[in-house]
């Protein structure tokens, strides 16, 4: 099964607003990824905070990391239609293989 | 510093045929990882090498067989391919350390008909 699980699935936004997507897990981890994906082409890492980080910014991307409920979140301000990917976080339960959770679709209407 | 390139890009074969993938990792990362991705299955862990060595597999059948050589280069082999196999495969590359982000190349999208 999974390691991890994004929420929702799918998200559809207006540009200029917030996107929020989740991510849950379910071992200890060392560190978590999120990536985004464009129409099925290779993936780009966003940014990774390790287990003992709570947040992290690159831009107008947050991450933050709840390691009590073994949780992430990927917070996109002022979002963009250049933005419209999938998005995956991606864990490594302290090991060298990274489990990807189900991915949320985002989809930003212009 | 040039990206992760995997060649082919594209391939199809038949089944019962097999394949191989090669994956060039970015200078410096003695660490490749490959990835099956599907639309039923999602993106699933196949194995990892650091220094040639494979040091994390995933759940796949020994069809599935992998190598790195000296220059961390890697290939992936599939042997007696079957339908199911039709995906894209991505390989990963990274330092090698615990907090080391994996950099991610184009792909190759394999069909099998």
């Amino acid at each position: 099964s999974q390691q991890g699980e994004e929420d929702p699935q799918a998200l559809s936004i207006q540009e200029g607003e917030n996107a929020t997507m989740n991510c849950s897990y379910k071992t200890s981890i060392n560190n978590l990824q999120w990536y985004r994906q464009n129409s099925g082409r290779g993936l780009v890492h966003l940014i990774l905070i390790r287990s003992n980080e709570r947040e992290k910014h690159s831009g107008r991307l947050r991450v933050t990391l709840d390691t009590s409920k073994k949780s992430s979140s990927l917070l996109i301000t002022a979002s963009r239609a250049a933005d419209t990917a999938s998005y995956f976080c991606a864990t490594d339960a302290r090991t060298y293989k990274y489990i990807f959770g189900t991915g949320t679709r985002l989809k930003v209407l212009a | 510093k040039a990206g992760v390139t995997q060649t082919p890009r594209y391939l199809i074969k038949t089944r019962g045929q097999q394949v191989t993938l090669s994956c060039s990792p970015i200078s410096g990362h003695r660490s490749v990882s490959w990835y099956q991705q599907t639309p039923g299955q999602g993106l699933q862990f196949l194995f990892e090498y650091f220094s040639e060595t494979q040091r994390n597999k995933g759940n796949f059948p020994g069809r599935f067989s992998g190598r790195q050589f000296s220059n961390s280069r890697s290939e992936m082999n599939v042997s007696t391919l079957e339908l199911g196999d039709s995906a894209l495969y991505l390989c990963a590359s990274s330092s090698g350390g615990s907090y080391n982000e994996q950099f991610f190349g184009p792909g190759t999208r394999l069909t099998v008909l």
